[in-house]
Order: C-alpha cells, then sequence, then structure tokens
C-alpha cells in the first residue's frame, strides 16, 4: 500500500496517560500535516512538518500537545495527559515536496491516511 | 480568520437523482479549492479548482469554481448508492514558499442515496 499510513486504526488511553500516533507519508512525500476532527465537526488544522522541522504549529494546544517529523521514521504526534476532550479522530496528510501542477503550477492535492480514532476513558 | 461554509449539511436522494453540492468560502490569498470524499476512513481526493469557470470532470462527478462569488459547486450525475458519504469542501491559502499549506475545511455535507 502506497498510501499514508497511520498507526494504530484505534486507541484508547485512561486520562492523564501520553498518547502517541504515528503517520507514515507516502513514498516521496516530505511535507506532512496533522488534522483533528471532533464529532459533528469539520477538520481542524493542527501542525505542518517538514523533515526535521515544525513549518506551522498555529492550530496546536500550547499544552500538552507536540509533533515532530525526524529524518527516519514516521511523524509523531505526541498528547500528553490526556483529557476526555481529547478524543477524536486524528488524521494526517502528506504532499510532495515543491512539485508543482504541469496545468495550473500549483502545488499538489494532500492526501489522506485512514485516520487513529483516539478514545479517552 | 478564513472560512469554509458547505450547504446543506445533509441530503437524501434516491439512485438515479442529480444532486449538487455548495462550498462558499472566504480566505486572505486565495490559492485553491478542493472537494473530499470521505466514507469511513480517509478523505479521498476528488478535485483541485485555482481558475474561475473551468469544470473539472470525473466520470459522473464534476465541480467549478466563482473566485469572484467566492464559492464552488459539485455536481453527481446519476447518483449510485456507492455515492453515499460525507462531501467536503477546503481551501487553501497561499504560501511564499510555492508549497503545499494548511487546508480549512467545512463542516461537509453527508450524502445518503437509498436505492
Amino acid at each position: 500500500n502506497a498510501g499514508v499510513m497511520q498507526n494504530p486504526r484505534h486507541l484508547v488511553r485512561r486520562r492523564g496517560q501520553e498518547a502517541r500516533l504515528r503517520c507514515s507519508p507516502m513514498k516521496g512525500h516530505s511535507h506532512v500535516y496533522w488534522y483533528r476532527q471532533l464529532p459533528e465537526e469539520g477538520l481542524k488544522f493542527m501542525v505542518y512538518l517538514q523533515k526535521e522541522n515544525i513549518i506551522d504549529e498555529s492550530g496546536m494546544p500550547k499544552e500538552r500537545f507536540s509533533a515532530e517529523f525526524p529524518k527516519e521514521g514516521p511523524s509523531i504526534l505526541r498528547i500528553q495527559q490526556v483529557v476526555r476532550g481529547d478524543s477524536a479522530a486524528y488524521f494526517c496528510a502528506s504532499s510532495p515536496r515543491g512539485v508543482r501542477d504541469r496545468g495550473t503550477g500549483y502545488g499538489q492535492p494532500q492526501h489522506f491516511g485512514d485516520g487513529t480514532r483516539l478514545s479517552i476513558l | 480568520e478564513d472560512k469554509v461554509v458547505q450547504s446543506p449539511l445533509s441530503l437524501v436522494v434516491h439512485e438515479g437523482d442529480t444532486v449538487t453540492l455548495n462550498c462558499s468560502y472566504e480566505v486572505t490569498n486565495f490559492r485553491s479549492l478542493l472537494w473530499y470524499k470521505q466514507e469511513k476512513k480517509a478523505p479521498t481526493f476528488l478535485f483541485m479548482l485555482t481558475s474561475s469557470g473551468i469544470e473539472k470532470k470525473s466520470g459522473r462527478l464534476s465541480s467549478i469554481l466563482d473566485k469572484k462569488e467566492l464559492f464552488s459547486i459539485l455536481n453527481i450525475t446519476a447518483t449510485q448508492t456507492g455515492d453515499s458519504a460525507v462531501y467536503l469542501c477546503a481551501v487553501e491559502r497561499a504560501y511564499s514558499g510555492g508549497s503545499n499549506y494548511k487546508l480549512t475545511f467545512g463542516k461537509g455535507t453527508l450524502l445518503t442515496v437509498n436505492p
């Protein structure tokens, strides 16, 4: 499967525990985005990363949340001391680096993984 | 703050009907508008629209963008039960670096196609 891979698909944690969500981008993609989807809500941007760099984390809560995309390995979204309100579906998307569409000259669309459904007990 | 509003929020039709889904937006430095289809899992890319008045078509689906009136429509003709899904509209803001950037999504339209 050459698509965006997220794991685990489902994650259950108790309040106060840590949650780690992993995302491997599509082959050849070096841009990774994390989004959160709450029930009855649209997808909300959290953070945009390139290899070893956080480009924009304006959508991330200031506390307890962090993200990384190391030189080797998947991108990780970490949530420390989880609370009930963190229960949501977390989606990762990826896009290629600086590749422009031949027709429009614009960048390529983001492609999404299947998401991790986080449940907090 | 960028805003995307989709309508209707939900829609129930019979197989064979034609549907039109709406998306209006407000965004600083508009770059592109995208449509995704979301079933149980990953949003699946449908269209990326950057220019006004140019229809994009894929099988029974088509979409067009009006940058003056700030909206887009997604049409599905001869609907099938497999078209049942949430259809998401998103806008991308221009970014000086020339690479992709974050998307702002609407809440989606839940389409149910009954046999």
